[in-house]
């Protein structure tokens, strides 16, 4: 069974500083994807950064980036120069051939300004 | 290019009672998945439609059941509602080209009260 957690239920950042949100996960399968989801108040949930196990290269997107250790099964995102907009719930999840996305319980992430 | 759609936004029912929710996938996709989000918690996979047909399910018990139509829109079912299926109903879609390189773009939601 797929399972993956979030150790960390809430996390404060000053604007513009840097944030790093922890997740590891465990799987049985050998081909398997992970990904982080942003989810504001307004609900809708949205795609991050996403990082294909097979690749060691740690996936960057803008100002997001992830730390992946695969043999630590660890899947960590970095938020650099954070903005107000930042703020809301980051989820990570890990999908594989079963099709389905396991989600952990999510991190909520203040800015301060 | 158009985004997930979900309707309705919000919906009131009471216990007992039948809902319908709907999801239109974003163009080009052909697999939508549905998640329960409960408050407070992450989504849990309901199921999932491709090219109609249903294509692995979550621990969730027949009540629950879907649809996929010719144009890949979707709808989720539940029977007999009950107050613990409050929750943000979520639908996803993706395009199939393998398995392991499906990202899920998801829609606004549906927010179900069971009273």
């Amino acid at each position: 069974a797929q399972t993956v957690t979030q150790s960390q239920p809430e996390m404060s950042v000053q604007e513009a500083e840097t944030v790093t949100l922890s997740c590891t996960y465990d799987t049985s399968e050998s081909d398997y994807y992970l990904f982080w989801y942003k989810q504001p108040p307004s609900r809708q949930m949205i795609l991050v950064i996403r990082q294909e196990a097979y690749k060691q290269q740690n996936a960057t997107e803008n100002r997001f980036s992830v730390n992946f250790q695969k043999a630590a099964k660890s899947f960590s995102l970095k938020i650099s120069d954070s903005q107000l907009g930042d703020a809301a719930m980051y989820f990570c999840a890990s999908g594989g051939a079963t099709n389905k996305l396991i989600f952990g319980t999510g991190t909520l992430l203040a800015v301060q300004p | 290019e158009t985004g997930v759609t979900q309707s309705p936004t919000h919906l009131i029912k009471t216990r007992g009672q039948q809902v319908t929710l709907r999801c239109s996938s974003q163009s080009g996709h052909n697999t939508v998945s549905w998640y329960q989000q409960a408050l407070g918690q992450g989504p849990q996979f309901i199921f999932q439609y491709y090219r109609e047909e249903e294509n692995g399910r979550g621990n969730f018990p027949p009540r629950f059941s879907g649809l996929q139509f010719p144009n890949y829109s979707s709808e989720l079912n539940v029977n007999a509602l009950e107050l613990d299926d409050s929750a943000l109903y979520l639908c996803a879609s993706s395009e199939r080209t393998s398995p392991t390189q499906e990202t899920q773009y998801f829609g606004p939601g549906t927010r179900l009260l069971v009273l």
